[in-house]
């Protein structure tokens, strides 16, 4: 069974820090992994989908990579906003369809 | 917009009762699927329909059923409300194989309290 673990499980920084969120996986077989953003009380934004064939994704101030043989995903944030601050899931998929999904890790940027 | 529509996005139901969470998708996503969020337990997959028809089950399925009549709607049922169903319910949708992504696209939720 797969089992997806995200540590910190909340993260304090100034604004203006570049930081790292973890995401961690117990099986390798996977057909993507997708980094979400989650407002309080609010539905998950999709940031970033990585595919099981390639090795990062990038989007804007945001870069995901993948490294299947160690069962490691990280988000890289650079310049973080006071903006920024949500709880941040990830979610691998497996090729059968279905997700498994991370607890997440709870990011406050302060100003 | 195009994306994932839940309603409602709020209910209170008193145990026992019986109800229907909508969730309606325009994008023609063949996989769509039921979440529920609990605080320290994240999100656990209750049902999912990869097409109209097909239906099976996640891992926390008991007390829920669904149906997928079209490729748009995937409704989930609580055939009898208990406490322990308080939750925050998302469907997410997203293509299968074969298509270029096939990332999930969740609906804003349906928050829901069993007194």
């Amino acid at each position: 069974k797969q089992e997806v673990t995200q540590i910190p499980a909340a993260l304090s920084v100034p604004e203006g820090e570049n930081l790292v969120l973890n995401c961690s996986f117990t099986d390798s077989a996977i057909y993507n992994l997708q980094w979400f953003r989650q407002d309080p009380g609010k539905g998950l934004t999709s940031l970033l989908l990585i595919q099981s064939s390639q090795r990062e994704q990038t989007s804007g101030r945001l870069n995901a990579s993948l490294d299947k043989s160690s069962g490691r995903s990280t988000l890289y944030i650079a310049a973080s906003q006071p903006g920024d601050s949500a709880t941040y899931l990830c979610a691998v998929r497996t090729n059968a369809g279905k997700s498994t999904f991370g607890d997440g890790t709870t990011l406050t940027v302060k100003p | 917009n195009a994306g994932v529509t839940q309603t409602p996005k709020f209910q209170v139901l008193k145990t026992g009762q019986s109800m229907t969470l909508q969730c309606a998708q325009d994008m023609n996503h063949e996989y769509m699927s039921w979440y529920r969020q609990d605080p320290g337990m994240g999100l656990r997959l209750i049902h999912y329909s990869v097409g109209a028809g097909i239906t099976d089950q996640g891992e926390v399925p008991n007390g829920y059923n669904v149906s997928r009549s079209t490729t748009e709607d995937f409704p989930l049922r609580l055939l009898s409300a208990a406490p322990s169903q308080t939750s925050v319910y998302f469907c997410a949708s997203s293509y299968t194989s074969g298509a270029p992504s096939r990332g999930y696209t969740f609906g804003s939720g349906t928050r829901l309290t069993v007194v």
